[in-house]
């Protein structure tokens, strides 16, 4: 069985250009997690996806940010412009209904702006 | 609201040697612990968790956590680690929603 796989692993932009990430969780799994590390800092929590809808987007930093789930199966995260302090690794999470508190983690997205 | 204190940024040890990475954590609730694994050019990797019962929780390539509650602590231990262990470690906490530390990078040195 395929793990939660993101793509890119590595994108390298200037500033004010934009950036599609793209997260496609574990087949039959609702919950569908965006997370962000800036560089040394903390994991943080970005938004939660119960299949198509967004059950909290507490964690988004901006309107520059627009995460998307159409379908209730991969999900995008786009960043637009992009600004430097946008760097870091973005990560994806999933877990199927029930199983909130355990999730399975992708490799993330090194996103780099310049 | 929950919140993790990793405790050591960096921890080198030489390989064979027990190693100890610290993990504080503040909440008003009950809540679930975690320890994810990050090994280079790959995801987070769940090592162990605490959800309830035995304080002493026993995980993947021979690591445990004790959960400790008057200390609020869940430190991860390992009695002789290997080179393989190279890694970031992560402790993280979870009640409505998951709070990470900041991380413990282990270097296993031969």
């Amino acid at each position: 069985e395929a793990g939660v796989t993101q793509f890119p692993s590595h994108s390298v932009i200037e500033k004010g250009q934009t950036v599609t990430l793209r997260c496609d969780p574990i087949s039959g799994h609702d919950n569908l997690y965006w997370y962000r590390r800036v560089m040394g800092k903390e994991i943080k929590f970005l938004l939660h996806f119960v299949k198509e809808s967004k059950q909290d987007e507490s964690g988004m930093p901006n309107n520059r940010f627009l995460a998307e789930r159409t379908g209730g199966t991969y999900s995008t995260l786009k960043v637009q412009p992009a600004e430097l302090e946008d760097s870091g690794v973005y990560f994806c999470a999933s877990n199927p209904s029930g199983a909130k508190n355990i999730q399975y983690f992708g490799a993330g997205t090194r996103l780099s702006v310049l | 609201a929950q919140s993790v204190t990793q405790l050591d940024s960096q921890v080198p040890v030489f390989e064979e040697a027990p190693v100890e990475l610290r993990c504080n954590y503040s909440s008003s609730v009950s809540v679930y612990l975690f320890w994810y694994v990050q090994y280079p050019n790959q995801g987070l990797q769940l090592l162990l968790k605490y959800l309830s019962g035995s304080t002493l929780v026993k995980g993947i390539n021979g690591f445990e956590a004790e959960f400790n509650k008057s200390q609020t602590s869940f430190h991860l231990r390992k009695p002789s680690v290997h080179i393989s262990d190279t890694a970031e470690y992560f402790c993280a906490v979870s009640y409505n929603d998951m709070r990470f530390g900041a991380g413990t990078r282990l270097t296993v040195k031969p």
